[in-house]
């Protein structure tokens, strides 16, 4: 049963620190998505990766965000410096071509204290 | 932004069918129904899509109107385990782009 993976499943850490959150693909799946989920914004798009390369990352800021994808089987979230408003489920979904059917992965728990 | 609007909140008696209604009057021509569903703590999984004619699978039925402006997904025999978050999307097809959550409806399924 293929099925997203993402780690850690937690991560509590202080203000300031580095977090990096990975996500491994459906194998063979070439569109990458990242989305956060708050109690107040909701479900929101932080960026979206098509063979590695980066499509659109307008939902994601700037200044201490960064999303890449190694290679195919790897996509990484890094936040530096967090904050506590950065608080939040990540989670990771692929997608095969341009077909609209989303695997989601379960997420990460980040609380930045 | 959201193109749709749902009930915040519904119940259904286990073993019933849950309806559950989405208003989407301003969707486009080349625009499709998506729903998700989100059990608590989990990713949000994909359930069904349609664009004008009824669809069904093994986890749903998705109802359209003929204006296009409202549809309705049906749960046929709701169970504990349907209990979770409903979220009706609207996009065109196969653009592969980013899914607009709206703040979906809960369902709670009750024995």
């Amino acid at each position: 049963d293929a099925r997203v993976t993402q780690t850690p499943r937690h991560k509590v850490t202080e203000m300031g620190q580095e977090v990096t959150m990975r996500c491994q693909p459906i194998l063979g799946h070439n569109t990458v998505f990242w989305y956060r989920q708050t109690m107040m914004q909701g479900l929101e798009l932080l960026a979206y990766f098509r063979n590695r390369a980066p499509l659109d990352d307008s939902g994601m800021p700037k200044d201490r965000f960064s999303a890449e994808m190694p290679d195919a089987t790897l996509a990484t979230l890094k936040i530096q410096p967090s904050e506590p408003r950065d608080s939040a489920v990540y989670f990771c979904a692929s997608a095969q071509g341009s077909t609209d059917t989303q695997y989601f992965g379960p997420g990460t728990r980040l609380t930045v204290l | 932004d959201a193109k749709t609007t749902q009930p915040p909140s519904m119940d259904c008696a286990e073993g019933r069918a849950a309806n559950l209604p989405c208003n989407h009057s301003t969707i486009s021509g080349n625009e499709y129904v998506y729903w998700y569903r989100q059990i608590h703590s989990q990713g949000p999984q994909y359930i069904i899509h349609g664009l004008k004619n009824n669809e069904t699978n093994e986890m749903a039925s998705l109802i359209i109107t003929e204006d296009r402006k409202s549809s309705t997904l049906i749960l046929p025999h709701a169970t504990l385990r349907d209990t979770a978050v409903y979220y009706c999307i609207v996009r065109v097809y196969n653009q592969g782009g980013k899914l607009i959550f709206g703040q979906g409806t809960e369902l709670s399924v009750k024995p």
